[in-house]
């Protein structure tokens, strides 16, 4: 019954590759995004979704493609992947971020050899 | 520019230690929000408060408590009589441009309190 998921939790892949990150939200949320954290930790916004509609895209490579099948679901593709991507990346879903703030997957790390 | 700062990258305590974590903030908005996240080493992120700009009341839940001051622009959060499971990163944000779905987040204050 875990909140929010995101599978996998690991991925380790090579350069070049096409991978794709899932995440499903049982909350009722109606937005959804997705952050990434560098290796200092650094949390910044890339995407979010409001009710499978596109309302954020910050200044990421068009090789990041988000994709919301229905509101309970946000994936992340990434298509040629680089060194540069290994990150934590989040999820995270909410109803009213002013009252209840976000709630965030366990993140995904992802590394780039 | 719209940001969140967190001077301390790194606090180290005994435990039973008081600590506090500064926040400072920068923003255009006359409404806004701040939260602060709690990041333990098991790396989920948990939500631990919000504030509005228009509420300054200080703000204590059990053994955290939180500082809010419009006039030097800061979120203070203390931790008294801190335990080894507060190590964690804690990480100040707030929302921006009055797009209250979106939050801009400090870099984090790792804390590692010491048995």
């Amino acid at each position: 019954d875990t909140a929010v998921s995101q599978t996998p939790k690991y991925l380790v892949t090579q350069m070049g590759n096409d991978k794709s990150i899932k995440c499903e939200q049982n909350l009722g949320h109606d937005t959804m995004y997705w952050y990434k954290q560098d290796s200092k930790k650094f949390l910044k916004i890339m995407f979010s979704y409001n009710n499978k509609e596109l309302i954020i895209n910050e200044t990421v490579p068009n090789r990041f493609s988000p994709k919301s099948p229905d509101k309970a679901h946000l994936n992340l593709h990434i298509n040629s992947l680089e060194l540069g991507d290994s990150a934590v990346y989040f999820c995270a879903s909410s109803q009213d971020p002013v009252i209840y703030g976000y709630t965030f997957g366990s993140g995904t790390r992802l590394t780039v050899v | 520019a719209q940001k969140v700062t967190q001077a301390q990258t790194e606090i180290s305590v005994v435990e039973k230690e008081d600590v506090t974590l500064d926040c400072v903030y920068e923003t255009r908005d006359t409404t806004y929000y701040l939260f602060w996240y709690k990041q333990p080493p098991s790396g989920e992120l948990v939500f631990l408060i919000r504030r509005n700009s228009f509420d300054e009341q200080n703000e204590i839940s059990g053994r955290y408590s939180w500082n809010f001051q419009k006039s030097t622009s800061s979120f203070n959060f203390t931790i008294t009589a801190s335990q080894v499971v507060d190590s964690a990163v804690y990480f100040c944000a707030s929302t921006i441009g009055g797009a209250t779905n979106k939050l801009i987040f400090g870099t984090g204050t790792l804390l590692a309190v010491q048995p």
